[in-house]
């Protein structure tokens, strides 16, 4: 079974772009789980999606959004870019029930100048 | 606040040694927990899950969980060279959302 996908892998933009990052979750799996990685916080939760709904959200600002479709894919976007918005961005994927483990993908790195 | 603590690092053991590695966590409620590996410039990996209380063997490596204490540990049991990495504790409080730990490195010296 293929794992969890992200397109593109490493991105560079600069301040007050936008940008979207996609997720392919492993086949079956109807969840899909964002965070953010930085050397200073750690991994942090953004949001999960569950069959093409917003189920959990995190503590960041309304410039990081996201979606899901309904061949569970999911794109997370970010609009006005501040510097410090540089960082690994991971989804993760599961079954959304009761087997609660996640799987990561390999990420989107992405530098904002 | 949710909080997730492992034990401060870098941790090195010797090559064959046992590597002993710990977290605690505030939220009382919280149903799972897993033990994920990242190495360096890579994505975290899955090692462990454990949902009750006791120990869970997978190879050379243990997890043991303690509600009560709200205590996760994993132990690797002779630790390789391969096993240099960051592990990172993360719990997941019921809502399909994982709480991690700032992580701890491991060197394992050969």
């Amino acid at each position: 079974k293929a794992g969890v996908t992200q397109t593109p892998r490493y991105l560079i933009k600069t301040r007050g772009q936008q940008v979207t990052l996609s997720c392919s979750p492993i086949s079956g799996h109807r969840s899909v789980s964002w965070y953010q990685q930085t050397p200073g916080q750690g991994l942090q939760f953004l949001f999960e999606y569950f069959s093409e709904t917003q189920r959990n959200k995190g503590n960041f600002p309304g410039r990081f959004s996201g979606r899901q479709f309904s061949n569970s894919r999911s794109e997370m976007n970010v609009s006005t870019l501040e510097l410090g918005d540089s960082a690994l961005y991971l989804c993760a994927s599961s079954n959304g029930g009761a087997d609660q483990t996640q799987y990561f993908g390999p990420g989107t790195r992405l530098l904002v100048l | 606040q949710k909080e997730v603590e492992q034990n401060s690092g870098p941790l090195s053991v010797p090559e064959g040694a046992i590597a002993s590695l710990n977290c605690t966590y505030s939220d009382r409620v919280s149903q799972s927990f897993f033990w994920y590996r990242q190495y360096s410039g890579k994505s975290p990996e899955l090692i462990m899950s454990i949902y009750s209380n006791g120990d869970k063997e997978d190879g050379r490596f243990t997890a043991q969980l303690n509600k009560a204490s709200q205590y996760v540990s994993l132990l690797i049991r002779d630790s390789q060279p391969s096993d240099s990495a960051t592990y990172l504790c993360a719990v997941n409080p019921g809502a399909n959302n994982l709480f991690f730990g700032t992580g701890t490195r491991l060197t394992v010296i050969p």
